[in-house]
């Protein structure tokens, strides 16, 4: 199976603050990598699909990189509606793995 | 505009069936695609449990595979859930979602169904 390792597991930041979160997978996994936003209550939300590609209706101020093993999601100005959980997950083959999550917080 | 709903007892004894159905609304399950069940246990991460193919092929978690079965209904337009000898480790919600194919994610979620698992 494909473990995959996400950092950090929580962080504080200001609004309008560049926040990153970083997302390893155990073995290479291409661009085969997806981000989730899930709010409290709510069920997960797409984000950014194949890595870096802007899920329909997503602003801008998202964005993601990497191939391989490494990748990133940036968030270019926090703002207050983005405070979540975000995870990442691996598409690259069965089974599917989420990281174990990042929960975003305003300070 | 595509929707999942799942749908199933809230409440679960130990050592019984867990039973969760998912209808898929505004897409035909027959048309193609995997769908896929997701759970999160209160207060942490979200857990592959499996997918399944509009045809009926299907992948599960090592960890789950020996209690649980995915099947799909297409006349219904339904897939569901089932997991058997649940014990309180299996409390959580459980989503249903689609998994168009390996460059997409899963774009479409249900709401979540809360399960509790006690006597």
């Amino acid at each position: 199976d494909i473990q995959m390792t996400q950092s950090p597991s929580s962080l504080s930041a200001s609004v309008g603050d560049r926040v990153t979160i970083t997302c390893r997978a155990s073995q290479s996994i291409g661009s085969h990598l997806n981000w989730y936003q899930q709010k409290p209550g709510k069920a997960p939300k797409l984000l950014i699909y194949a890595a870096y590609t802007l899920q329909s209706g997503v602003p801008s101020r998202f964005s993601g990189r990497g191939s391989g093993t490494d990748f990133t999601l940036t968030i270019s100005s926090l703002q207050p509606e983005d405070i979540a959980s975000y995870y990442c997950q691996q598409s690259y083959s069965f089974p599917r793995t989420f990281g174990q999550g990042t929960k975003v917080e305003i300070k | 505009q595509v929707q999942l709903q799942e749908s199933g007892p809230g409440l679960v004894k130990p050592s019984e069936t867990l039973s969760l159905t998912c209808t898929v609304s505004g897409y035909s399950i027959s048309s193609g695609y995997y769908w896929g069940w997701i759970r999160q246990p209160p207060g942490r991460g979200l857990e592959w449990i499996g997918s399944i193919y509009h045809s009926g092929g299907t992948y599960y978690n090592p960890s789950l595979k020996s209690r649980v079965t995915l099947s799909v209904d297409t006349s219904k337009n339904q897939f569901s859930l089932k997991l058997n000898s649940v014990t309180a480790a299996d409390t959580a919600a459980y989503y249903c979602a689609r998994d168009p194919n390996p460059r997409s994610g899963y774009d479409y979620w249900g709401q979540g169904t809360l399960v509790t698992v006690s006597s």
